[in-house]
């Protein structure tokens, strides 16, 4: 299975913008990019993924690199409830219902 | 969307003890997942859970310490059996909606149940 990396932790300062990387250099061509978060004391939730093209939603921006072997999240306006450990993580369109792997993830510190 | 709960939503239990743990969907839902996550760590998959069939286990894991019951598309059981002071952790129910397309679902976790094995 193709593995992501991530920095252990990162800090941001309030209303500032904050760029999470990954690393993904054994990204497969079906495999999807996918961001979860986990705020204290919270299960997992959706971030946001994409496959090729970079994506927008109400919660983030995810930039993939053109060779899909790095990707970054962006929150374009952190706040203090944005502190939470964030996942990057790959999924498999060629298997439905392929199980999550987690790593270890990035913790972010919101500093007010 | 997929709205999951679990019940307890936290235990102190004495070692040698089991505890069933319950999650429920509100929606019907193929496969059910059940992960660990250990205190301070990320989350570690217990096993897949599908309708009408024995769970599927992950490396490190088997049936005799987590059994898991799977009678409907909307409920599972997860029992930790014979409770050590090392089955600490809190225990999360999950499910995945397939409306993204495959490798687009997304995964929706319950809330956890906080197990403490004094």
């Amino acid at each position: 299975d193709a593995k992501t990396t991530q920095p252990n932790s990162m800090e941001s300062n309030e209303e500032e913008p904050v760029h999470l990387p990954c690393n993904h250099s054994t990204i497969s061509g079906t495999d999807y990019i996918h961001w979860y978060r986990q705020l204290p004391s919270q299960g997992p939730e959706y971030v946001i993924h994409g496959l090729t093209s970079n994506v927008n939603n109400r919660m983030a921006s995810l930039a993939i690199a053109e060779d899909r072997k790095s990707s970054t999240l962006i929150l374009h306006r952190a706040t203090l409830r944005d502190a939470a450990v964030y996942y990057c993580i790959l999924r498999d369109m060629k298997t439905s219902y392929d199980k999550v792997i987690f790593g270890p993830g990035t913790s972010l510190s919101v500093i007010p | 969307s997929a709205v999951i709960s679990q019940k307890p939503s936290r235990d102190i239990c004495q070692r040698g003890t089991s505890l069933t743990i319950q999650c429920q969907v509100d929606s019907q839902v193929t496969m059910m997942f059940w992960y660990r996550q250990q205190p301070g760590q990320s989350l570690t998959l217990i096993a897949t859970a599908n309708q009408g069939s024995e769970a599927t286990y992950e490396s490190g894991f088997v049936i005799d310490k987590f059994p898991i019951s799977r009678p409907n598309l909307t409920f599972s059981t997860l029992t930790v059996s014979n409770m050590s002071p090392e089955d600490s952790s809190i225990y999360l129910c999950s499910v995945q909606d397939p409306t993204g397309g495959r490798g687009g679902e997304t995964q929706y976790f319950g809330p956890g149940t906080r197990l403490l094995v004094l």
